[in-house]
């Protein structure tokens, strides 16, 4: 099956940093990737859609300028989040859709653990 | 709003016995629902899936049946093994690339 490969799979910063996290399509190419953001205990919650070449797009009450998406290549999606607190400490995790005939299936990184400091 | 719930957080059943995981939706427009497998601190494996011109769609011990008329869909695992432990997630999807996952239901499986 299609491979998503996500890194770092665990991080630990101070209060005040910035994190960069990496989202890649090993073998297929992703105009659009998904990130999520998982709090113990609760559903997969979508932050923003990453559209190749194009702006992201955002779920409502999710801060653009805190959590910058970059998708500058078809396989590749970034997730910055700016000037991170201890609130913002939670699993993040990327995802792309894959269609293989008439069927579709989201394909799941391992997920960042984010700990902030 | 939720639109996608999974009424029970947990379950607990006995290896080889069936493991019937519910999920309930209120979007009539959703078309295509899948199930994940999730274990702590990795991401969600896609499991299986169904249309919504379908009824039921098996693969191996894993099953789904979807109830339109309900807005239900559940999945059922059998014979259940200690390795199918995990939290579960069911999602539906809405027009092109919008998933909407439920809160999960984690599942032990005793030995």
């Amino acid at each position: 099956g299609a491979v998503v490969s996500q890194h770092p799979s665990w991080v630990i910063c101070k209060s005040g940093t910035s994190v960069k996290i990496e989202c890649r399509s090993l073998d297929f190419q992703a105009t659009t990737m998904f990130w999520y953001r998982q709090f113990p205990k609760q559903s997969l919650m979508l932050m923003a859609t990453s559209n190749e070449g194009s702006k992201a797009t955002y779920e409502q009450g999710v801060e653009k300028d805190k959590f910058l998406i970059n998708h500058a290549s078809l396989t590749l999606s970034t997730l910055t989040v700016t000037s991170a607190h201890p609130e913002d400490s939670s699993f993040y995790i990327c995802s792309a859709p894959h269609r293989r005939g008439s069927n579709e299936k989201l394909f799941f990184g391992s997920g960042t653990q984010l700990s902030v400091l | 709003d939720q639109q996608v719930k999974q009424n029970s957080p947990s379950l607990s059943v006995q290896e080889g016995r069936i493991s019937i995981l519910n999920c309930d939706y209120t979007n009539s427009m959703f078309d295509y629902f899948l199930w994940y497998k999730k274990y702590p601190a990795e991401g969600p494996t896609f499991l299986i899936s169904i249309s919504s011109i379908k009824d039921k769609n098996e693969d191996g011990r894993f099953t789904v049946f979807l109830n339109k008329s309900a807005k239900h869909l559940s999945l059922h695992i059998v014979p259940s093994q200690p390795g199918d432990s995990a939290v579960y997630f069911c999602a539906a999807i809405s027009g092109t690339y919008k998933y909407i996952f439920g809160t999960g239901t984690r599942l032990k499986v005793l030995a």
